[in-house]
């Protein structure tokens, strides 16, 4: 079955890059997401790829895909303390809707 | 638009008790989603629904029942809660034509049952 891993925790110095990473395991997996939750709210989509993309930037995200090893990454430029929050990959496979959600990892920026 | 509205935001519950956790969406969107989130285990998939009349079961259904009557309603029923179902729920919506599929989520309905 599907199955989404990340690490729990990242801390990061206010201005330095964060890099976010995660794996998977559905190699049918077609569109793969980054989800942003701050304290006390849903999640929000923040970025996607689809799978037969490598590389997706936007403003200071970007977001590397290795089809081969199942790894996704997000880093985030210049981060900022208002980049706090718990960070969700999550894999969408073939036509149907149902996402799988890694379990979140946890983004601390330190002033 | 409201988006994703759930209510109520808290609630406790005694073992046994039952209630209806609401969700409504004002985006005209035919998937709904209801997800519970544990400490360290992400978010599991309880039931789905792809239009009014239709639902399904996702990874972990038992202890829960949910109805579609209308586009814009899914709520969510736990009857006899267990300690088990403490956790924070979310609904989600989205619409299928989308380019990215993405899911719009409610701000979660936190469950204590003791």
């Amino acid at each position: 079955g599907e199955d989404v891993e990340q690490s729990l925790f990242l801390s990061v110095r206010e201005g330095d890059s964060s890099v976010i990473n995660c794996t998977y395991t559905d190699s049918s997996s077609t569109y793969l997401y980054w989800y942003k939750q701050e304290p006390g709210a849903g999640l929000q989509l923040l970025t996607y790829i689809f799978s037969n993309m490598d590389m997706k930037q936007d403003q200071r995200l970007t977001v590397l895909l290795n089809k081969k090893d199942k790894h996704l990454s997000l880093r985030i430029a210049d981060t900022q303390t208002g980049d706090s929050a718990i960070y969700f990959c999550a894999e969408r496979a073939g036509g149907y809707q149902k996402v799988t959600f890694g379990i979140g990892t946890k983004l601390q920026v330190i002033p | 638009n409201a988006g994703v509205t759930q209510t109520p935001k808290f609630r406790i519950l005694k073992i046994g008790q039952s209630m209806t956790l609401q969700c409504t969406q004002d985006m005209n969107h035919n998937y709904m989603y209801w997800y519970r989130q544990d400490p360290g285990m992400g978010l599991k998939l309880i039931y789905y629904s792809v239009g009014a009349g239709i639902t399904d079961k996702g990874e972990v259904p038992n202890g829960y029942n949910v109805s579609r009557s209308t586009t814009e309603d899914f709520p969510l029923r736990l009857e006899l809660a267990a300690p088990s179902q403490t956790s924070v729920y979310f609904c989600a919506s989205s619409y299928p034509d989308s380019d990215s599929y993405e899911q719009y989520f409610g701000p979660g309905t936190r469950l204590t049952v003791t």
